[in-house]
Formats: C-alpha cells, sequence, structure tokens
C-alpha cells in the first residue's frame, strides 16, 4: 500500500504571496490532519479533515485554511505569506476507526517564505 | 487546551544503556498517547502507543508507561544501539479526532 504522500517537497515563495500544499493519505483512511515543524516551535497542530469536514483547528490565524476532497485527499492555503511561515509541513493520515490511532506522516513540504 | 512537556530535551546514552524520556499533559480528558520517532530529514514514525486504560505497554527493546493520576507518561528504551538515535516525541490526544499535542522533543544520541 502506497504511502502519504505529500507535493510539491520544497517551495519558495516571496512575503505576501499565497501558496497551495497538496497531501495525498493512505487509501481507504478518511482522518488528514496537518502540522506545522519548526526548530523553535516543534510540531504544532493546524487542523483535521474528516469525511470533508473540518473536525478539530488548532491556534493558528485565519491565512491558514485547509480542504478535503471526497476522495479524501487533502489541500492547505496558506495567504499573505509571513517570514515566519516558513517551516515544514507534514501531513498525516489515519483510519480513524472511531478512536485516535496511528497517524501515518507524509515526507512533508518544506517552505521557505523570502 | 492540553499541553504537553517533555524532558529532557536532549540524552546522551552509551550503547547498551537504557534510556528513559518523560512527558506530563495537562488535560485529564486525553487518553491516547503515542510516541514518535524522527530520523533527521525524514518523517515522524509511530514506535509505540497507549491508551488511557493501560498502565503499561512492551514491544520488544520499547515501553511506555502511563500514570492518569499524575498525568505522567514515560518512553524506556533497553540496550539502546547506535540506530536509535534520532528525535523522540511525546503526543497526547483529547479524542474526538486525531489532533496531537505534540511535546518539544528529545534528541537521543546513543554513542559507542
Amino acid at each position: 500500500k502506497a504511502g502519504v504522500t505529500q507535493t510539491p517537497r520544497y517551495l519558495i515563495k516571496t512575503r505576501g504571496q499565497q501558496v497551495t500544499l497538496s497531501c495525498s493519505p493512505i487509501s481507504g483512511h478518511r482522518s488528514v490532519s496537518w502540522y506545522q515543524q519548526t526548530p523553535g516551535q516543534g510540531l504544532q497542530f493546524l487542523f483535521e479533515y474528516f469525511s470533508e469536514t473540518q473536525r478539530n483547528k488548532g491556534n493558528f490565524p485565519g491565512r491558514f485554511s485547509g480542504r478535503q476532497f471526497s476522495n479524501s485527499r487533502s489541500e492547505m492555503n496558506v495567504s499573505t505569506l509571513e517570514l515566519g511561515d516558513s517551516a515544514l509541513y507534514l501531513c498525516a493520515s489515519s483510519l480513524d476507526s472511531g478512536a485516535p490511532g496511528e497517524q501515518f506522516f507524509g515526507p512533508g513540504t518544506r517552505l521557505t517564505v523570502l | 487546551g492540553e499541553n504537553v512537556e517533555q524532558h529532557p530535551s536532549t540524552l546522551s546514552v552509551q550503547e547498551g544503556d537504557s534510556a528513559v524520556i518523560k512527558c506530563t499533559y495537562s488535560d485529564s480528558a486525553s487518553n491516547y498517547f503515542p510516541w514518535y520517532k524522527q530520523e533527521l530529514g525524514k518523517r515522524p514514525q509511530l514506535i509505540i502507543d497507549i491508551r488511557s486504560n493501560v498502565g503499561e505497554k512492551k514491544d520488544q527493546r520499547i515501553a511506555v508507561t502511563l500514570n492518569k493520576t499524575a498525568k505522567h507518561f514515560s518512553l524506556h528504551i533497553t540496550e539502546t544501539q547506535p540506530e536509535d538515535s534520532a528525535v523522540y516525541f511525546c503526543a497526547a490526544s483529547e479524542g474526538g479526532g486525531n489532533k496531537l499535542t505534540f511535546g518539544t522533543g528529545t534528541q537521543l544520541k546513543v554513542e559507542l
């Protein structure tokens, strides 16, 4: 079974621009979560989507948004990029059998904001 | 919301020794506690997890203990090997989905 994939793997943007990141979960997984990883803040939860609905949301500004499609693929968008948005963005998928369970992470998208 | 603290931030052990990493959480509603290992440049991978109805779980050289009363959980690695060198993250989930709150990570270095 193929693992979680993310595109693109690397991205360079300038301040004020917007960016869209994509995540394809493991086949059959209906939950997709997004995390931001930085050396200073560690791994921080952005949001979780399940059956095309946002089920959980972290403490990030409204510039960070996401969505999930009927095939469980998910995208996250960051508008009006700031220097502090430079980070590794990880998505993780989970089978979701009714209780929290193992999340399988993708390789991440490395975003650099100049 | 949930807050997870993790100690120590760095840990250096000799090959064959044991390593212990400790975490505390704040939300008594949390019921799922996974541990992830992240090697340099790679994605986090689950190494062991425990649910709130269990006090201890073991998988070969790795074990996790949970004290719900004290809101503590710990990772124990015995007979450490160089390939155990990585960053280890503890996390807690409050249920109602898959939102994980992570600790700040422990850089484990196993020296020959």
